[in-house]
């Protein structure tokens, strides 16, 4: 089945510091890629997605990711982060059946001031 | 243009009763989706519906079930409730293009 892990459970990144949160993914073919942002009380926002073309893709809030096949990851960077990026993130794949959305455990991100 | 939204916000019951959460999908959206989140834990797919037809479903149990209606409105109900059944469920709507979902801010069950 299609699934996605995120290795790092919590970061702690200084303000105004370079960020990358990783996901790697277990798919055979060619994968629909997520990276989602939950804030306290809050549901989930797409940040960005990957479905073919260009591997670089831009999203919101100064975000972008990258996908490598070499690798099966889809690692999610921002070069500048500010605290109000503090922020529960998630990396999802879409399922086999084209309706799921299979989700990682998440990355707790802090920003220090 | 409004997003997805869901009611109630929190839920408190009791182990063995029932529950219905709602969900209004975001407009010109005709599929919804839900989801279960733990604490601590990604979101866990429950089913999709799709024009009031279910869609496709996750590894949860028959006591899980759902509606959805002609405005694409849409109802989670689950009976005999669970201590492990609290959690935040989550709704997503999405159109044909059924890869990018929108969330609403979920509603809170706890089960005592």
């Amino acid at each position: 089945a299609q699934s996605v892990t995120q290795p790092d459970i919590h970061i702690t990144v200084s303000e105004g510091a370079s960020l990358e949160l990783r996901c790697n993914y277990s798919y055979g073919a060619t994968p629909y890629l997520f990276w989602y942002v939950q804030s306290p009380g809050q549901g989930l926002q797409l940040l960005l997605k990957y479905f073919s073309g260009d591997t670089l893709v831009q999203g919101i809030k100064g975000f972008e990711a990258e996908f490598k096949r070499s690798q099966s990851s889809f690692n999610l960077r921002k070069p500048s982060v500010h605290w109000s990026d503090a922020a529960e993130y998630f990396c999802a794949v879409l399922s086999n059946s084209g309706y799921a959305l299979n989700f990682g455990k998440g990355t707790s991100l802090l920003v220090t001031p | 243009e409004t997003g997805v939204t869901q009611s109630p916000t929190h839920l408190i019951k009791t182990r063995g009763q029932q529950v219905t959460l709602r969900c209004s999908s975001q407009s010109g959206h005709n599929t919804v989706s839900w989801y279960q989140q733990a604490l601590g834990q990604g979101p866990q797919f429950i089913f999709q519906y799709y024009r009031e037809e279910e869609n496709g479903r996750g590894n949860f149990p028959p006591r899980f079930s759902g509606l959805q209606f002609p405005n694409y409105s849409s109802e989670l109900n689950v009976n005999a409730l669970e201590l492990d059944d609290s959690a935040l469920y989550l709704c997503a709507s999405s159109t044909d293009r059924l890869y990018e979902q929108y969330f609403g801010p979920g509603t809170r069950l706890t089960v005592t």
